[in-house]
């Protein structure tokens, strides 16, 4: 199956900086990516998607001047966490979908464990 | 919101089938049926998806009721490694985004 890279894989760092997470599609090209945040014993919640070119849709509830994300090719989509704050804390993970496939048929990084102290 | 409604939790013993249930009564004609399972602190991987049909692949079978208001995932052999969130998730027409809702926690045990 495809693959989908995320890196890195953990990040700690300190409150009130930046944080940039990325997404690669290793062996396809994604014309459209999505980003996940999940809390522990929680379920994924969906945080934006994004298409290739274009300003990403954001999730309700979402702050996109504290999460920005770019989609500047086919094959890499960023998430920048700024200004980062103890409760940003969560396992991110993002997803991509190519043009061959089903609605539903997305394939999965292995997740950025963020730690804000 | 999630369309669908699950177990939160199952047991399975090893090497014997596990059989999920899902039910989304209010599905639509142009929507299709998915599952994918987390593994603990992992991305979510792909299983197995279906509109209609029952479908079967190297790592599931999929069942569809014939009025496609519910479901259920088949797992023919369960090891210790299936242990993990399995999610059923309806998607297609004007829903193009995986919506995630608790799922059901498969322990397979030894």
């Amino acid at each position: 199956g495809a693959v989908v890279s995320q890196h890195p894989s953990r990040v700690i760092c300190k409150s009130g900086t930046s944080v940039k997470i990325e997404c690669r599609s290793l062996d396809f090209q994604a014309t459209t990516m999505f980003w996940y945040r999940q809390f522990p014993k929680q379920s994924l919640m969906l945080m934006a998607t994004s298409n290739e070119g274009s300003k990403a849709t954001y999730e309700q509830g979402v702050e996109k001047d504290k999460f920005l994300i770019n989609h500047a090719s086919l094959t890499l989509s960023t998430l920048t966490v700024t200004s980062a704050h103890p409760e940003d804390s969560s396992f991110y993970i993002c997803s991509a979908r190519g043009l061959a496939g089903g609605p539903g048929e997305q394939f999965f990084g292995p997740g950025t464990r963020l730690t804000v102290l | 919101d999630a369309k669908t409604t699950q177990p939160p939790s199952m047991d399975c013993a090893e090497g014997r089938a596990a059989n999920l249930p899902c039910n989304h009564s209010t599905i639509s004609g142009n929507e299709y049926v998915y599952w994918y399972r987390q593994i603990h602190s992992q991305g979510p991987q792909y299983i197995i998806h279906g509109l209609k049909n029952n479908e079967t692949n190297e790592m599931a079978s999929l069942i569809i009721t014939e009025d496609r208001k519910s479901s259920t995932l088949i797992l023919p052999h369960a090891t210790l490694r299936d242990t993990a969130v399995y999610y059923c998730i309806v998607i297609g027409g004007a829903t193009n985004k995986l919506i995630f809702g608790t799922g059901t926690l498969l322990a397979v045990q030894p």
